[in-house]
């Protein structure tokens, strides 16, 4: 079974401030599959990135930055000098590279607020 | 490029009341999934599709619940009858399978409210 920990469910932050959310993750596949959605007070689902099992290097975009550490199951985001704009629900994904096509399952999602 | 299409965007019903959420996902995917936000139980995956087939559906709550995806461009979930416990919010999203898993691309959602 596939399990998605996402241990923080809201965090607040100053604008400027740097933050980080943590995502753990637990699977039996040896191909998989993780993702970040961002869920905005507008209520869409915006992808944000999608990285495989084997792929193990940070991923730098803009203010945006993810640590893949398959040591530890975990996929990190980080938000540099966040934004009001920063403001949403975020959520950690993961989908097996097995028979089941590509099924997500989501964490609980961490409720980030950036207070100017 | 159009993202995936949902309609409608908000609806309020009375229970017992027949509910028809529909999809468009994006055009040239070939998997298509049903889920469902609630703030108890997060996101859900209800079922999904591929090439129009469903392929999975143990997510579906109850019989009251049921999809269909009379072609490539077009999904329906439908509730019948409708009771308040069923008010969430319903996302389709769309991907295309080439070998990988491929990133699922969400709607804007059904905003849907049963009194």
């Amino acid at each position: 079974a596939q399990k998605v920990t996402q241990a923080q469910t809201e965090i607040s932050v100053v604008e400027k401030e740097d933050v980080t959310l943590d995502c753990v993750y637990e699977t039996r596949d040896t191909t998989y599959y993780l993702f970040w959605y961002k869920q905005p007070p507008s209520g869409e689902l915006v992808f944000l990135i999608r990285r495989n099992s084997f792929d193990e290097q940070n991923e730098i975009s803009g203010r945006y930055s993810w640590n893949f550490q398959k040591s530890t199951s975990s996929f990190n985001f980080t938000i540099t000098a966040s934004q009001v704009v920063d403001s949403a629900v975020y959520f950690c994904a993961l989908s097996g590279d097995n028979n089941a096509g590509n099924m997500l399952t989501f964490g609980g999602g961490t409720r980030l607020m950036v207070k100017p | 490029d159009a993202g995936v299409i949902q309609s409608p965007r908000h609806e309020v019903t009375e229970m017992g009341q027949e509910v028809t959420l529909r999809c468009k996902p994006i055009s040239g995917h070939d998997y298509l999934f049903w889920y469902r936000q609630t703030m108890m139980r997060g996101l859900e995956l209800l079922i999904y599709f591929n090439n129009n087939v469903p392929i999975d559906d143990s997510g579906m709550p109850e019989d009251r619940f049921s999809a269909k995806m009379p072609n490539a461009s077009f999904s329906t979930l439908k509730i019948q009858p409708s009771e308040p416990r069923d008010s969430a919010v319903y996302f389709c999203a769309s991907s295309f399978l080439a070998g990988v898993a491929e990133t699922q691309y969400f709607g804007p959602g059904t905003r849907l409210l049963v009194l």
